[in-house]
């Protein structure tokens, strides 16, 4: 039982490069979660997902696109990457809305730089 | 837009003492979460409320979801050198599904 798992840990891309984060959770959790976090800050959602093949916006989901073809695992993409998105980003799970359990689980982040 | 503060932003506390933090808004919450960092670590979600007045326990940690739904306090009790971390809030509303609010975080330190 890993739990949720990111890949790859760090990466460092150029400018307009693309690339994609992968998440995998083996709880059969429904809802998944990806936030970036900033230096000395909160996290920020940028897009969740509440079952297989179903993706919603979260509080800043500009320049981001997300896949859940399976319900294990979340991908999280950069299209054209600008050195405004060198974060932390992590990816977390739960069973059910967070409005209604205290259960979440959340991988151990990627550190993503953008020169 | 909505927006979470947290005090004390840092403390330093000696091994056996409790601690108190809270966190304010000048906005109403319905749903307020209450997480731990560890340096390079992702996040693990202590505490969930979900009712004004609402107290609930999680070993030495209690949080208590305040009464007018804009503040919440999370309270540790006889710290240990494990609960050194970054303490976040989080709060939402119901027509905010999961897009929850995050304070800025206090950073606790415990001195043996």
């Amino acid at each position: 039982n890993a739990g949720v798992t990111q890949t790859p840990k760090f990466r460092v891309l150029k400018t307009g490069q693309s690339m994609t984060l992968l998440c995998a959770q083996d709880m059969n959790h429904e809802y998944m979660y990806w936030y970036r976090q900033d230096p000395g800050m909160g996290l920020r959602l940028i897009h969740y997902s509440v079952g297989e093949g179903t993706t919603a916006k979260g509080e800043v989901p500009d320049g981001y696109n997300v896949s859940r073809l399976k319900k294990q695992n979340f991908l999280l993409g950069l299209e054209s990457a600008a050195p405004s998105q060198t974060s932390v980003y992590f990816c977390a799970s739960s069973p059910r809305d967070l409005r209604y359990t205290d259960t979440q689980y959340f991988g151990p982040g990627t550190r993503l730089t953008v020169l | 837009g909505q927006q979470l503060n947290q005090s004390p932003q840092s403390m330093f506390i000696q091994e056996g003492e409790d601690v108190s933090m809270n966190c304010t808004s000048s906005s109403i919450f319905n749903t307020w979460l209450w997480y731990k960092q560890d340096p390079g670590e992702g996040p693990v979600l202590l505490i969930a409320l979900y009712k004004a007045g609402e107290l609930t326990s999680n070993g030495r940690l209690t949080a208590q979801f305040g009464t007018t739904r804009k503040d919440s306090f999370l309270n540790i009790s006889a710290s240990i050198p494990s609960d050194v971390g970054i303490y976040f809030c989080a709060a939402s509303v119901d027509n905010y599904g999961q897009n929850f609010v995050f304070g800025p975080g206090t950073r606790l330190s415990v001195l043996p």
